[in-house]
């Protein structure tokens, strides 16, 4: 099946730096690859969508230039959490749409701690 | 607006079916998901059901959809330990492919 990766699985970086999370998926190419935040014990929130060539499209309240996306190549989407603060620590999971099938194959996701 | 609403959490025992209930508001969803999610780790596609489409099962896996009533379910047969997580429903349409979420249901084994 579809395999998807992030990297890293977990980081801490102090408050004020930035900090890179990649996701990238394995054996197939995703033209659209999704951005979401979970917080502890709650559903997933979309935070961007990111399409291969293009600007990410931002849901409404997620600040773009803090939540920089960069969707580089057919395999690759990154995103840059910039000058983090301990409000920033989350879960995030990234997710790829295989080719021309509904299906979302998801990252295993990234714990952001940011002291 | 688009809602996805599911109970917070079930508890069954070991070796009995689990059916995990989900209801949705937007009429014109395309596609239904089930998604589970282990402690600590990211989402795993379970299965899928296209709006025009009452039922699909997958080995111990079976999706039935009321269209008429917005009503999803998932029913695991023989429910095992390793069935612990939460277990996500998910409505998109064609459009956009974006998925609005349940807020999840934790499965709880006893034994």
């Amino acid at each position: 099946g579809a395999v998807v990766s992030q990297h890293p699985s977990r980081v801490i970086c102090k408050s004020g730096t930035s900090v890179k999370i990649e996701c990238r998926s394995l054996d197939f190419q995703a033209t659209t690859m999704f951005w979401y935040r979970q917080f502890p014990k709650q559903s997933l929130m979309l935070m961007a969508t990111s399409n291969e060539g293009s600007k990410a499209t931002y849901e409404q309240g997620v600040e773009k230039d803090k939540f920089l996306i960069n969707h580089a190549s057919l395999t690759l989407s990154t995103l840059t959490v910039t000058s983090a603060h301990p409000e920033d620590s989350s879960f995030y999971i990234c997710s790829a749409l295989a080719g021309e099938s509904y299906e979302q194959y998801f990252g295993p996701g990234t714990r952001l701690t940011v002291t | 607006g688009e809602d996805v609403e599911q109970s917070l959490f079930l508890s069954v025992r070991e070796g009995d079916s689990s059916v995990i209930n989900c209801t949705y508001t937007d009429s014109s969803s395309t596609y239904l998901y089930w998604y589970k999610q282990e402690p600590g780790a990211g989402l795993q596609l379970l299965t899928y059901i296209f709006s025009n489409m009452d039922m699909k099962q997958d080995q111990r896996l079976t999706v039935l959809l009321n269209k008429k009533d917005k009503h999803l379910s998932l029913r695991i047969a023989d429910t095992q330990t390793g069935d612990s997580a939460i277990y996500f429903c998910a409505e998109s349409k064609a459009s956009n492919y974006q998925l609005i979420w349940g807020a999840g249901t934790k499965l709880i084994i006893k034994p």
